[in-house]
């Protein structure tokens, strides 16, 4: 266990389903990140937030909305996704910027229909 | 070729021997880290080693540094089939920000 939780663990919608994706983390870390990680392919930074406000987008398109309400829960608000978009979603905490490893969730298996 | 990038993408070793994994990267680094993540599960991490250390040991694992050759290894010496897993190295650039970029990963496999 890493303190890292994410909820749920397997997740199948339709093209056409609103879904959500949580993350938790009472390790009083700082920052917090969703990242994806297709098949055969480098794990894909999607965003960052710090201390509740988001430092980084990574050209992420607009069918994914984080949310982060406070420093120990995040949010990935999913909608009108497509089959492309299945992948493992994963989520990582770390106490400060650029200076301490991150800790990952067990991630969400995610597939679109 | 992308930052963190592993060499080889796959390795199939006994047990009992010794695996090694190489990245490399492109840019300037304050840090490298090695994760490794059990099939359909989260990283784990394994290792950090600063941009001013060469070589760092933990347990059955050493990780070496050349930042001169924007590169790193890591060895597991003695493997166990417990030690089938992907293994990725990550780097945060030296500019401060909040980005990690990792590698593609190198799959290990020890045969019992």
């Amino acid at each position: 266990e890493t303190g890292v939780t994410q909820t749920p663990r397997h997740l199948v919608m339709g093209m056409t389903n609103k879904k959500s994706l949580k993350c938790e983390q009472h390790l009083g870390h700082n920052a917090m990140y969703w990242y994806k990680q297709s098949a055969k392919k480098p794990l894909e930074l999607m965003f960052v937030y710090s201390l509740e406000e988001r430092v980084e987008n990574n050209s992420v398109p607009s069918r994914f909305s984080p949310e982060c309400p406070n420093s120990s829960h995040l949010f990935l608000h999913l909608h009108t996704l497509q089959p492309e978009d299945s992948a493992l979603y994963l989520c990582a905490s770390r106490l400060a910027r650029n200076t301490d490893t991150q800790y990952f969730g067990p991630g969400t298996r995610l597939t679109v229909l | 070729s992308q930052q963190g990038e592993e060499d080889p993408q796959a390795l199939s070793i006994q047990e009992g021997e010794n695996a090694t994994m190489n990245c490399s990267y492109k840019t300037s680094i304050n840090n490298l880290q090695w994760y490794r993540q059990n099939s359909g599960r989260g990283l784990v991490h394994l290792i950090l080693i600063r941009s001013n250390e060469r070589e760092k040991h933990s347990g059955r694992l050493r990780v070496t540094l050349d930042t001169s050759k924007k590169s790193s290894s890591l060895l597991i010496t003695a493997s166990r089939a417990a030690d089938t897993a992907s293994y990725f190295c990550a780097t945060d650039d030296a500019t401060g920000g909040f980005k990690t970029i990792f590698g593609a990963g190198t799959r290990l496999f020890v045969k019992a």
